[in-house]
């Protein structure tokens, strides 16, 4: 069974600008989790979609914002960027049904901000 | 203080060493937990993960949780060069719809052969 993928693997941009990511979950999995992960603050949730519903939100500010399609894939957007929102971007699918959150990650994009 | 507490570490040790990971966390609702391992330039792997209190084995791995403690540790026997990676460990808040997870910042492990 295919992993989940992101596209791009690496992204730079220039402060102001906006950005688009991509993420593919693992067949079947209608759950899709956005985390950021940087040196100091580590991995931060961002936002949840199942079933192409937000179904959950970190505390980050609406600049971040993403979506999800009806085969399960997903995009997140940061508009206007800053200098702070370098880090490695992590998408991870789950089933999204009760019991065990067991969430697999794809392998990330990595975002320097110019 | 934060949810979730982990050593950044480095933890350096011998190959064939027993390694013990460990982290604190605040929250006493927390159900699931999870030990995550992730290479460098790779996205984190799930190793295991345990529900509510006890220990769970998987070949050289154990996890154990304490929940009076608020205390969780991840123990790798045999530890080879391979195990070289940062451990992060992870747990479930309650009483949210969805799948957010709360993370350690992570340990680094090196296993010198």
């Amino acid at each position: 069974k295919a992993g989940v993928t992101q596209t791009p693997r690496y992204l730079i941009k220039t402060r102001g600008q906006q950005v688009t990511l991509s993420c593919s979950p693992i067949s079947g999995h209608r759950s899709v989790s956005w985390y950021q992960q940087t040196p100091g603050q580590g991995l931060q949730f961002l936002f949840e979609y199942f079933s192409e519903t937000q179904r959950n939100k970190g505390n980050f500010p609406g600049r971040f914002s993403g979506r999800q399609f009806s085969n399960s894939r997903s995009e997140m957007n940061v508009s206007t960027l800053e200098l702070g929102d370098s880090a490695l971007y992590l998408c991870a699918s789950s089933r999204g049904l009760a019991g065990a959150p067991t969430q697999y990650f794809g392998p990330g994009t990595r975002l320097t901000v110019l | 203080q934060k949810e979730v507490e982990q050593d950044p570490g480095p933890l350096s040790v011998p190959e064939g060493a027993i390694v013990s990971l460990n982290c604190t966390y605040s929250n006493s609702a927390f159900q699931y937990f999870m030990w995550y391992r992730q290479y460098s330039r790779k996205g984190p792997e799930l190793l295991m993960y345990t529900y509510s209190s006890g220990n769970k084995e998987d070949g050289r791995f154990t996890a154990q949780v304490d929940k009076s403690s608020k205390y969780i540790s991840l123990f790798i026997r045999d530890s080879q060069p391979s195990d070289s990676a940062t451990y992060l460990c992870a747990m479930s808040p309650p009483n949210q719809a969805g799948t957010a997870l709360i993370f350690g910042k992570g340990t680094t492990l090196s296993v010198s052969s």
